[in-house]
């Protein structure tokens, strides 16, 4: 099986600008996770998604949302980014039929780095 | 307020050499994970706990839900095991994260 893919890579934006990013999962897998890590505050919960829903959120403004599609695929968007959004945005994805997604195996992808100047 | 504590922060060790890496939490939780992030950001889990005790290979987890604790110990460590390990803990609806503990395992 492919593992978790994230689109782009790499990114360089602008203050004020927006972002989408893109995070295709393992075949079969429902629930998809979002993540920011920073060198100030390390690993931080965003969102997860489980059947084009928003099942359980971490503590983020609404400049940072998502969306699920049908084939499970998951984009996330962040508006009027300032220079704290720069980071690595990881995605994972589970089974997630258990409801609990912490109690599911998570697969990362390898993360977008996103700069913003 | 940190819900969950890793120690140490850093460690470097003689290749052989048996290493523990320790994570304290202070939240109710679902599950404890255990991550392996090396150079370059691709994470992998090793381990998901919620009770008792897994074993990997060379690397084995314990959790005690009672103390809130859990340590993940690597046996004859080996170069390759260079990375950063995470502690994550999930509640049911959040993920907490701790900061990490890199380690370097000198051949």
């Amino acid at each position: 099986k492919a593992g978790v893919t994230q689109t782009p890579r790499y990114l360089i934006k602008t203050r004020g600008q927006q972002v989408t990013l893109s995070c295709s999962p393992i075949s079969g897998h429902r629930s998809v996770s979002w993540y920011q890590q920073t060198p100030g505050q390390g690993l931080q919960f965003l969102f997860e998604y489980f059947s084009e829903t928003q099942r359980n959120k971490g503590n983020f403004p609404g400049r940072f949302s998502g969306r699920q599609f049908s084939n499970s695929r998951s984009e996330m968007n962040v508006s009027t980014l300032e220079l704290g959004d720069s980071a690595l945005y990881l995605c994972a994805s589970s089974l997630g039929t258990g409801g609990d997604p912490s109690t599911d195996t998570q697969y990362f992808g390898p993360g977008t780095r996103l700069t913003v100047l | 307020k940190n819900e969950v504590e890793q120690s140490p922060q850093n460690l470097t060790a003689q290749e052989g050499e048996f290493i523990t890496i320790n994570c304290s939490y202070s939240v109710g939780i679902s599950a404890l994970h255990w991550l392996q992030q090396h150079p370059g950001g691709g994470i992998v889990s090793l381990f998901m706990l919620s009770s008792g005790k897994k074993k990997h290979g060379r690397l084995i987890a314990t959790i005690n839900i009672q103390e809130k604790h859990s340590s993940l110990h690597i046996t004859a460590s080996h170069p390759r095991d260079s990375a950063v390990y995470i502690c994550a803990v999930g509640t049911g609806n959040q993920f907490y994260f701790g900061t990490g503990t890199s380690l370097t395992v000198i051949p």
